[in-house]
Protein backbone atom coordinates (compact mmCIF):
# COMPACT_ATOMS: atom_id res chain seq x y z
CA UNK A 1 0.00 0.00 0.00
CA UNK A 2 1.49 3.33 -1.55
CA UNK A 3 1.84 5.75 1.92
CA UNK A 4 3.28 9.45 1.04
CA UNK A 5 5.08 11.78 3.73
CA UNK A 6 5.82 15.26 3.63
CA UNK A 7 8.63 17.31 5.29
CA UNK A 8 8.16 19.47 7.24
CA UNK A 9 4.79 19.54 8.39
CA UNK A 10 4.98 23.57 8.57
CA UNK A 11 7.24 26.33 7.35
CA UNK A 12 7.82 30.03 8.35
CA UNK A 13 10.47 32.07 6.15
CA UNK A 14 11.42 35.80 5.07
CA UNK A 15 10.23 36.72 1.99
CA UNK A 16 12.78 36.39 -0.59
CA UNK A 17 14.10 32.93 0.73
CA UNK A 18 14.77 29.78 -1.72
CA UNK A 19 13.27 27.14 -0.42
CA UNK A 20 12.68 23.29 -0.48
CA UNK A 21 9.60 21.20 0.15
CA UNK A 22 9.49 17.36 0.35
CA UNK A 23 7.81 14.47 -0.81
CA UNK A 24 8.52 11.13 0.18
CA UNK A 25 6.46 7.76 -1.05
CA UNK A 26 7.01 3.96 -0.28
CA UNK A 27 6.47 2.36 -3.67
CA UNK A 28 8.38 3.60 -6.42
CA UNK A 29 6.05 1.73 -9.22
CA UNK A 30 4.08 4.84 -9.59
CA UNK A 31 2.56 6.74 -12.86
CA UNK A 32 3.16 10.38 -12.08
CA UNK A 33 3.32 12.62 -9.11
CA UNK A 34 1.62 16.24 -8.98
CA UNK A 35 1.91 18.92 -6.72
CA UNK A 36 -0.73 21.08 -5.47
CA UNK A 37 -1.20 24.48 -3.05
CA UNK A 38 -4.65 24.83 -1.01
CA UNK A 39 -5.58 28.05 0.41
CA UNK A 40 -7.45 28.20 3.56
CA UNK A 41 -11.34 27.22 3.29
CA UNK A 42 -10.86 26.47 -0.72
CA UNK A 43 -9.99 23.56 -3.16
CA UNK A 44 -6.98 22.42 -4.76
CA UNK A 45 -4.68 24.47 -7.54
CA UNK A 46 -2.52 22.08 -9.79
CA UNK A 47 1.27 23.25 -10.08
CA UNK A 48 2.91 20.58 -11.25
CA UNK A 49 2.29 17.32 -12.73
CA UNK A 50 5.85 15.03 -13.44
CA UNK A 51 5.26 12.08 -14.83
CA UNK A 52 7.38 9.13 -14.13
CA UNK A 53 9.59 8.64 -17.33
CA UNK A 54 10.29 12.54 -16.38
CA UNK A 55 12.71 14.20 -13.80
CA UNK A 56 11.97 17.37 -13.41
CA UNK A 57 9.08 19.71 -14.27
CA UNK A 58 9.32 24.14 -13.62
CA UNK A 59 6.84 26.92 -13.85
CA UNK A 60 7.81 30.49 -12.86
CA UNK A 61 9.70 30.27 -9.46
CA UNK A 62 8.45 26.58 -9.34
CA UNK A 63 10.61 23.32 -9.78
CA UNK A 64 9.67 20.08 -9.24
CA UNK A 65 12.22 17.28 -9.39
CA UNK A 66 11.33 13.44 -8.86
CA UNK A 67 13.78 10.56 -8.44
CA UNK A 68 11.49 7.26 -8.29
CA UNK A 69 14.55 4.92 -7.41
CA UNK A 70 14.74 6.89 -3.85
CA UNK A 71 10.67 7.54 -3.51
CA UNK A 72 11.61 11.12 -3.48
CA UNK A 73 10.21 14.66 -4.73
CA UNK A 74 10.95 18.05 -4.12
CA UNK A 75 9.60 20.94 -4.70
CA UNK A 76 11.60 24.25 -4.65
CA UNK A 77 10.21 27.65 -4.69
CA UNK A 78 12.42 30.53 -5.29
CA UNK A 79 12.77 33.94 -4.45
CA UNK A 80 9.33 33.40 -2.00
CA UNK A 81 6.69 35.71 -1.52
CA UNK A 82 3.69 36.39 0.88
CA UNK A 83 1.19 35.47 -1.50
CA UNK A 84 3.02 31.99 -1.58
CA UNK A 85 1.88 31.02 1.53
CA UNK A 86 -0.52 27.91 1.58
CA UNK A 87 0.00 24.33 1.85
CA UNK A 88 1.85 22.35 -0.37
CA UNK A 89 0.34 18.92 -0.97
CA UNK A 90 1.97 16.15 -3.37
CA UNK A 91 -0.05 13.25 -4.81
CA UNK A 92 1.31 10.04 -6.13
CA UNK A 93 -0.34 7.92 -8.80
CA UNK A 94 0.99 4.45 -9.30
CA UNK A 95 0.65 2.03 -12.26
CA UNK A 96 -1.62 -0.23 -10.53
CA UNK A 97 -4.69 1.94 -9.16
CA UNK A 98 -6.12 4.75 -10.76
CA UNK A 99 -6.80 7.46 -7.40
CA UNK A 100 -4.20 9.31 -6.13
CA UNK A 101 -2.63 9.10 -2.64
CA UNK A 102 -1.97 12.29 -0.95
CA UNK A 103 0.40 13.23 1.55
CA UNK A 104 -0.58 15.43 4.69
CA UNK A 105 1.12 18.53 3.32
CA UNK A 106 3.36 21.23 4.11
CA UNK A 107 1.97 24.71 5.78
CA UNK A 108 4.00 27.11 4.38
CA UNK A 109 4.30 30.72 5.63
CA UNK A 110 6.25 33.66 3.97
CA UNK A 111 6.90 36.61 6.14
CA UNK A 112 6.55 39.94 4.90
CA UNK B 1 -12.66 27.59 -19.95
CA UNK B 2 -15.08 26.77 -16.80
CA UNK B 3 -13.57 24.83 -14.25
CA UNK B 4 -14.69 22.40 -11.74
CA UNK B 5 -17.73 23.53 -9.78
CA UNK B 6 -19.58 22.05 -6.58
CA UNK B 7 -22.84 22.72 -5.08
CA UNK B 8 -24.19 23.71 -2.57
CA UNK B 9 -20.77 25.16 -1.36
CA UNK B 10 -22.01 24.76 2.19
CA UNK B 11 -23.97 22.12 3.21
CA UNK B 12 -25.15 21.93 7.38
CA UNK B 13 -27.63 19.01 8.28
CA UNK B 14 -28.72 17.30 11.06
CA UNK B 15 -27.92 13.66 12.24
CA UNK B 16 -29.64 10.97 10.59
CA UNK B 17 -30.65 13.02 7.39
CA UNK B 18 -29.52 12.15 3.90
CA UNK B 19 -27.57 14.44 2.24
CA UNK B 20 -26.75 15.05 -1.54
CA UNK B 21 -23.49 16.89 -3.23
CA UNK B 22 -23.06 17.42 -6.95
CA UNK B 23 -20.28 17.81 -9.00
CA UNK B 24 -19.83 19.29 -12.72
CA UNK B 25 -16.74 18.14 -14.01
CA UNK B 26 -14.55 20.13 -16.83
CA UNK B 27 -16.34 19.24 -20.08
CA UNK B 28 -15.00 16.51 -21.86
CA UNK B 29 -12.83 15.10 -18.80
CA UNK B 30 -13.29 11.26 -18.53
CA UNK B 31 -11.99 10.96 -15.27
CA UNK B 32 -13.64 12.06 -11.88
CA UNK B 33 -12.70 11.52 -8.35
CA UNK B 34 -14.64 12.28 -4.62
CA UNK B 35 -12.11 12.66 -1.82
CA UNK B 36 -13.33 14.15 1.91
CA UNK B 37 -10.76 16.42 3.67
CA UNK B 38 -11.72 16.62 7.80
CA UNK B 39 -10.54 19.36 9.73
CA UNK B 40 -6.38 19.45 9.74
CA UNK B 41 -6.50 15.80 8.19
CA UNK B 42 -4.93 15.06 4.57
CA UNK B 43 -7.19 14.21 1.57
CA UNK B 44 -8.90 10.63 1.66
CA UNK B 45 -10.00 9.23 -1.50
CA UNK B 46 -13.55 8.20 -1.90
CA UNK B 47 -14.72 6.72 -5.28
CA UNK B 48 -12.92 7.05 -9.29
CA UNK B 49 -15.23 6.99 -12.41
CA UNK B 50 -13.48 6.81 -15.19
CA UNK B 51 -15.74 6.54 -18.23
CA UNK B 52 -18.15 3.55 -18.79
CA UNK B 53 -15.60 1.63 -16.83
CA UNK B 54 -17.00 0.11 -13.13
CA UNK B 55 -16.27 2.79 -10.46
CA UNK B 56 -13.50 1.96 -8.18
CA UNK B 57 -15.66 2.34 -4.76
CA UNK B 58 -12.70 1.28 -2.77
CA UNK B 59 -12.68 4.39 -0.40
CA UNK B 60 -15.57 4.67 0.54
CA UNK B 61 -15.98 4.51 4.34
CA UNK B 62 -19.53 2.31 4.73
CA UNK B 63 -22.16 1.56 2.99
CA UNK B 64 -24.19 4.79 4.02
CA UNK B 65 -22.22 6.64 1.19
CA UNK B 66 -22.92 5.89 -2.32
CA UNK B 67 -21.91 7.83 -5.43
CA UNK B 68 -23.35 8.50 -9.19
CA UNK B 69 -22.09 9.82 -12.61
CA UNK B 70 -25.01 10.35 -15.25
CA UNK B 71 -24.23 10.19 -19.06
CA UNK B 72 -20.61 10.26 -18.16
CA UNK B 73 -20.95 14.19 -16.68
CA UNK B 74 -22.41 15.35 -13.29
CA UNK B 75 -21.80 13.31 -10.62
CA UNK B 76 -24.08 13.04 -7.03
CA UNK B 77 -21.98 11.94 -4.27
CA UNK B 78 -24.64 10.82 -1.75
CA UNK B 79 -24.68 10.04 2.30
CA UNK B 80 -27.38 8.02 3.87
CA UNK B 81 -28.18 9.09 7.91
CA UNK B 82 -25.48 11.25 8.48
CA UNK B 83 -23.24 10.64 11.37
CA UNK B 84 -21.24 13.78 13.38
CA UNK B 85 -17.76 12.39 12.12
CA UNK B 86 -18.89 12.30 8.45
CA UNK B 87 -18.44 16.43 8.81
CA UNK B 88 -15.67 17.26 6.31
CA UNK B 89 -15.07 19.54 3.11
CA UNK B 90 -15.67 16.81 0.37
CA UNK B 91 -13.87 17.79 -2.96
CA UNK B 92 -14.10 16.68 -6.44
CA UNK B 93 -12.27 16.58 -9.11
CA UNK B 94 -11.94 15.60 -12.53
CA UNK B 95 -9.09 14.90 -15.56
CA UNK B 96 -8.06 12.49 -18.76
CA UNK B 97 -9.05 14.83 -21.15
CA UNK B 98 -9.19 12.66 -24.66
CA UNK B 99 -5.93 12.98 -26.37
CA UNK B 100 -4.07 13.15 -22.52
CA UNK B 101 -4.65 10.03 -21.80
CA UNK B 102 -7.00 8.76 -18.78
CA UNK B 103 -4.18 9.14 -16.05
CA UNK B 104 -3.02 12.22 -16.16
CA UNK B 105 -3.56 15.70 -14.01
CA UNK B 106 -6.39 16.19 -11.73
CA UNK B 107 -8.25 19.44 -11.37
CA UNK B 108 -10.21 20.05 -8.25
CA UNK B 109 -13.20 22.06 -7.66
CA UNK B 110 -13.79 24.34 -4.38
CA UNK B 111 -15.26 21.20 -2.60
CA UNK B 112 -18.34 20.96 -0.11
CA UNK B 113 -18.30 21.83 3.10
CA UNK B 114 -20.55 19.71 5.11
CA UNK B 115 -21.31 19.94 9.14
CA UNK B 116 -23.53 17.52 10.75
CA UNK B 117 -24.92 18.87 14.13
Amino acid sequence: KQEVTQIPAALSVPEGENLVLNCSFTDSAIYNLQWFRQDPGKGLTSLLLIQSSQREQTSGRLNASLDKSSGRSTLYIAASQPGDSATYLCAVRGNYGQNFVFGPGTRLSVLP
Amino acid sequence: GAGVSQSPSNKVTEKGKDVELRCDPISGHTALYWYRQSLGQGLEFLIYFQGNSAPDKSGLPSDRFSAERTGGSVSTLTIQRTQQEDSAVYLCASGGSPGQGALNEQFFGPGTRLTVL
